[in-house]
């Protein structure tokens, strides 16, 4: 199976500030189709995980702009500008190159 | 409008056989994938398994031998079985189909 290593697991932010998650994964993502299935999910308390990024870069309907996803082959980033107190909650990475699809550990973004 | 939802017994005792339900409105099940994802209380995200639009199914190779994913388009809902329940099934499990649209999630616990 992939393994998706997700750091840091837990990262201390001020609000208006910058935050960058970054996610590994053991093999490359590249599709055979040269797609690269690598997305980003928040999930906030007590609520179901909700999509930002999907393919690495391309943000999902409604998500602001703060948002960004970068990154190829192994090595994956997300970063949030100027952070809201809306944006905190555990963030996930999803690869779904590889059968059985596999997500990061999870890194939770809060108030420093 | 684009709906998806979990329904099932809450408790199991161990060694038996969960089943559970995923009603979808707004959309067809012969035209969208639905996929299952469970999460362990206080613990991530882990991919269970798929029921593609055409009706075939690919599975968590953790969990294969216990798992199967079935669906009645007439009715618009997807079913989730896994028998040999232990306690480490326990958590909430989501169905999640369409452009990514979430269920609520219901929580399983397994104890005697």
């Amino acid at each position: 199976d992939v393994v998706m290593t997700q750091t840091p697991v837990s990262l201390p932010v001020s609000l208006g500030g910058q935050a960058s998650i970054s996610c590994r994964s053991s093999q490359s993502l590249v599709h055979s189709n040269g797609n690269t299935y690598l997305h980003w999910y928040l999930q906030k308390p007590g609520q179901s995980p909700q999509l930002l990024i999907y393919r690495v870069s391309n943000r999902f309907s409604g998500v602001p702009d703060r948002f960004s996803g970068s990154g190829s082959g192994t090595d994956f980033t997300l970063k949030i500008s100027r952070v809201e107190p809306e944006d905190l909650g555990d963030y996930y990475c999803l690869q779904s190159t590889h059968f059985p699809y596999t997500f990061g550990a999870g890194t939770k973004l809060e108030l420093k | 409008q684009v709906q998806l939802k979990e329904s099932g017994p809450g408790l199991v005792q161990p060694s038996q056989t969960l089943s559970l339900t995923c009603t979808v409105s707004g959309f067809s099940l012969t035209s969208y994938n639905v996929h299952w994802v469970r999460q362990p209380p206080g613990k991530g995200l882990e991919w269970m398994g798929v029921i593609w639009s055409g009706g075939n199914t690919d599975y968590n190779s953790a969990l294969k031998p216990r798992l199967s994913i079935s669906r009645d388009t007439s009715k618009s809902q997807v079913f989730l079985t896994m028998n040999s329940l232990q306690t480490e099934d326990t958590g909430i499990y989501y169905c999640k189909g369409y452009f990514d649209y979430w269920g609520q999630g219901v929580m399983v616990t397994v104890s005697s």
